[in-house]
């Protein structure tokens, strides 16, 4: 059964700061990983979708990298901002044809 | 509509009651999926519908909860006899291909939050 951990599941950081989320699963048979980003209340927001064949994916500030065979996810977001702030979701798609989710880390940027 | 739509917002129940929860995808978006999410927890797969069809319900908790899509549009999540346990947000998403195209992502609704007293 996939697993899915993201590591920290929370973090504060001062706004302008570059950071990183983590992202880890248990079997690397997926067709794509995926990055969400929840606010309060709220669904869920694709971020960056990222094919197992490619090895990084970019959208303006947010740049998620995925080395399949080590079972692992990046998300890296540049120059922080308190809009920012929200929980980021790590989601795999596997051989099961549906989205095993991580627990989240819950990102706080302040001023 | 622009988006994925779920009403209610806000649902309670007394324990043992039946609720329904209602999705309406984005037009034309083939594939629809359910997912039960618990506080502080991410999202757990419930059940996928291609068009009308429920190809995967292999993630209902129970007999209690029953899924349907009789027109290949909107969806409806029934669960009888609420328990406690049943307390959590309910997220719809669809996507325009059917499951076998992997690259697609997922638009998900905002959810009903379900609280079972």
């Amino acid at each position: 059964k996939q697993e899915v951990t993201q590591i920290p599941a929370a973090l504060s950081v001062p706004e302008g700061e570059n950071l990183v989320l983590n992202c880890s699963f248990t079997d690397s048979a997926i067709y794509n990983l995926q990055w969400f980003r929840q606010d309060p209340g709220k669904g869920l927001t694709s971020l960056l979708l990222i094919q197992s064949s490619q090895r990084e994916q970019t959208s303006g500030r947010l740049n998620a990298s995925l080395d399949k065979s080590s079972g692992r996810s990046t998300l890296y977001i540049a120059a922080s901002q308190p809009g920012d702030s929200a929980t980021y979701l790590c989601a795999v798609y596997g051989t099961a044809s549906k989205l095993t989710f991580g627990t989240g880390t819950r990102l706080q940027v302040t001023l | 509509g622009a988006g994925v739509s779920q009403s209610p917002r806000y649902k309670v129940a007394k324990r043992g009651q039946d609720v329904a929860l209602r999705c309406d995808p984005i037009s034309g978006h083939v594939s629809l999926f359910w997912y039960q999410q618990a506080l502080g927890q991410g999202p757990e797969f419930l059940t996928y519908f291609q068009n009308e069809a429920q190809l995967d319900k292999s993630g209902l908790p129970s007999d209690r909860f029953f899924a349907e899509r009789p027109e290949g549009s909107v969806s409806t999540l029934k669960i009888q006899r609420t328990q406690q346990e049943d307390s959590a947000v309910y997220l719809c998403a669809s996507s325009p291909r059917r499951s076998g195209s992997y690259n697609s992502p997922l638009h998900f609704g905002n959810g009903t939050r379900l609280t079972v007293t």
